[in-house]
């Protein structure tokens, strides 16, 4: 079975400041790891992925991820948050032996405060 | 607008109604997912698609549901007999096939919402 845990339900930060959002996995077989925010009334939007080589990740608006193996997480960061960024975060992993099926964390809203 | 496509965006029903749902995945995309998403939780994978076949179904995918994609382009998700706790948002998925790594990126549709009264 695999699941996700994204262990803070809310992050605060100030805008300027760069912001960590905590996602940790297990899987059975080699994870792919997935970051989506939704924004309200809205379906997820893909930020970035993790299948395979570095393990830090860039995507999408100026995040970032990096995969640690060893740990089993793979925390979502930006180095300078902007008030644009606040919105729910998803974390999701999916692995070589369940192709097709996600699982989802339960999220995590991130505030950024002026 | 070339992204997945969910129709109705809204639905409001009375217990004990049916209701169906469509989603038009990106057209070069033939994995098709459906999800369902409560307040305050992730989206729980309820079945996909691979063309035409339905490949995989969740538990969570009662008798009451059905999910179907005849010609391996739109999916429509059935549910007979709502109960309230039907509720939700239902969320559709589409990838392109899969590659070396077997799972590409989902990009989902806006959802719709369900309302059982």
């Amino acid at each position: 079975a695999q699941s996700v845990a994204q262990p803070e339900d809310q992050v605060n930060v100030a805008e300027g400041n760069p912001l960590t959002v905590k996602c940790t996995y297990s899987v059975s077989g080699n994870p792919y790891l997935f970051w989506y925010v939704q924004y309200p009334n809205r379906g997820l939007q893909f930020l970035l992925k993790y299948i395979t080589g570095d393990n830090l990740v860039k995507g999408s608006y100026g995040f970032e991820a990096e995969f640690n193996k060893s740990q089993t997480s793979f925390h979502l960061k930006k180095p300078s948050a902007l008030v644009s960024d606040s919105a729910l975060y998803f974390c999701a992993v999916s692995d070589n032996t369940n192709a097709g099926k996600s699982t989802f964390g339960d999220g995590t809203t991130l505030t950024v405060k002026p | 607008d070339t992204g997945v496509s969910q129709d109705p965006r809204h639905k409001i029903t009375k217990r004990g109604q049916n209701v169906t749902f469509r989603c038009d995945p990106i057209s070069e995309h033939n994995r098709l997912y459906w999800y369902r998403q409560t307040l305050g939780q992730g989206p729980e994978f309820l079945t996909y698609f691979q063309n035409e076949a339905q490949l995989e179904k969740s538990r969570l995918l009662s008798d009451r549901f059905s999910a179907e994609r005849p010609k391996g382009s739109f999916s429509t998700l059935e549910i007979q007999r709502t109960e309230q706790g039907d509720s939700a948002m239902y969320l559709c998925a589409s990838s392109t096939p899969p590659g070396l790594a077997a799972q590409e990126t989902q990009y989902f549709g806006p959802g719709t919402r369900l309302l059982v009264l």
